[in-house]
């Protein structure tokens, strides 16, 4: 079946660092694919999606590129700030009924 | 705009008792979910919705029954609450057709003593 594989956590950096965070997923057809970011206490919210191969999604300085022939889709942002701490998920939506399927998430710590 | 509101937001069950969470969306969704999420496992697909009247079994739904009498409405049940379900409970709703993100509630924490 569809499956999402994230790097594991935990991800520590400074201030100012920059970020990648692995995601590559196993699908038939053609997913969708997102990333969800978990604040402290908080329910997913929505970060970037992308719909189709070669589609650049971007937020708040958050990138990722859907790339078909490595299977991956892959979080970046150029410099980091404390308040990105979170826990980060990779999601694809399957074509069947869109169902999101989830990695199991990788905490970023940010210090100071 | 509320989106999706979950009640209760804390609850602590003793193993054998029963309660219903409650998830209730005003988006006009169709598809509603019940995930729950565990330390290192991500989030799992419990039981889903994809129209009012309609539920279907997700990818651990063993322990648990739904209801969607009314579209705004998504009913998770614990029938005989067991430790092992002691869990932080997320439901989400999106609307019909594909490459749409789900608007997620702020969970519901439930702890089986």
């Amino acid at each position: 079946g569809d499956s999402v594989t994230q790097m594991e956590g935990p991800v520590t950096l400074s201030e100012e660092a920059f970020l990648t965070i692995n995601c590559t997923y196993t699908a038939t057809g053609y997913p969708s694919l997102f990333w969800y970011v978990q604040y402290p206490g908080e329910g997913l919210q929505l970060l970037l999606k992308a719909t189709k191969a070669d589609d650049k999604g971007s937020n708040k300085g958050f990138e990722a590129t859907y790339r078909k022939e490595t299977t991956s889709f892959h979080l970046e942002k150029g410099s980091v700030q404390v308040s990105d701490s979170a826990v980060y998920f990779c999601a694809l939506s399957d074509r069947q009924g869109g169902k999101l399927i989830f990695g199991q998430g990788t905490e970023l710590s940010v210090k100071p | 705009n509320a989106g999706v509101t979950q009640t209760p937001k804390f609850r602590v069950l003793k193993t054998g008792q029963s309660m219903t969470l409650l998830c209730a969306q005003d988006m006009n969704h169709e598809y509603m979910y019940w995930y729950r999420q565990d330390p290192g496992m991500g989030l799992r697909l419990i039981h889903y919705s994809v129209g009012e009247g309609t539920t279907a079994k997700g990818e651990v739904p063993d322990g648990y029954n739904v209801s969607r009498l009314k579209k705004q409405n998504f009913l998770l049940g614990l029938e005989s609450a067991a430790p092992s379900q002691t869990s932080v409970y997320f439901c989400a709703s999106r609307p019909t057709g594909t490459g749409y993100g789900y608007t997620f509630g702020s969970g519901t924490r439930l702890t089986v003593v």
